[in-house]
């Protein structure tokens, strides 16, 4: 079955500094790649996608994500983060059929100011 | 806003009770679904409606009883719960035949068993 692992399950930051979330996942065949982002209170919203083509890409709010193949990893990155990105940051995968989603367990993000 | 919607918001309920969650999606997808969200695990998927049609009960309980009248609604009927089942659960629409199929979720209902 598959499964994703997000390493760090929760990280503080100062305003100003640099994020990576660890994302990898057990699905060796086609995959579709996803982070999902909640922040207080709100529903959950998509950040990026990765379907094929480019493996680096580019979401809303400054984030980025790659995919590495070869890893089976999909990390997310943001050079400067802000306080407002304080939030729970999931990431996920569909394989075969493409419509179950499975999610990793998430990452609670605190920015302080 | 998503195009979601789930009511009720917020729901407190006994052992014995029977009751209903309800979500609307307004995208015009044809696929819906239910998680569930408890703290400090992954986001669960229950149940897959594609077209109105079930395609996917990831071993849910029986005491859970999903309901799709249309693709654009989507029931989960509850009766006699375990305190366990209080959790966060979640709706999520989307176009199954579009590349990747992303799927929009709903604020969710929260639950809570006593």
């Amino acid at each position: 079955a598959q499964s994703v692992s997000q390493h760090n399950h929760h990280v503080i930051l100062s305003e100003a500094a640099s994020l990576e979330l660890g994302c990898n996942y057990s699905y060796g065949g086609t995959v579709n790649l996803f982070w999902y982002v909640q922040y207080p209170g709100q529903h959950l919203q998509l950040l990026l996608k990765y379907f094929s083509g480019d493996p680096l890409v580019k979401g809303i709010k400054g984030f980025e994500a790659e995919f590495i193949k070869s890893k089976f990893s999909f990390n997310l990155r943001k050079p400067s983060v802000q306080w407002s990105d304080t939030a729970e940051y999931f990431c996920a995968v569909n394989g075969p059929g493409f419509q179950k989603l499975v999610f990793g367990t998430g990452t609670r993000l605190l920015v302080s100011p | 806003e998503t195009g979601v919607t789930q009511t009720p918001r917020h729901l407190v309920m006994g052992m014995t009770n029977k009751k209903s969650l309800k979500c609307e999606q307004h995208l015009g997808h044809n696929a819906m679904y239910w998680y569930k969200q408890s703290a400090k695990k992954p986001l669960e998927l229950m149940f897959v409606y594609n077209f109105k049609e079930q395609t996917e009960n990831n071993s849910v309980p029986s005491r859970f009883s999903p309901e799709c009248p249309n693709s654009s609604h989507l029931f989960l009927h509850l009766h006699t719960l375990q305190p366990e089942d209080s959790a966060l659960y979640l709706c999520a629409s989307s176009h199954y035949q579009e590349i990747g199929n992303e799927q929009f979720f709903g604020p969710g209902t929260r639950l809570t068993v006593l």
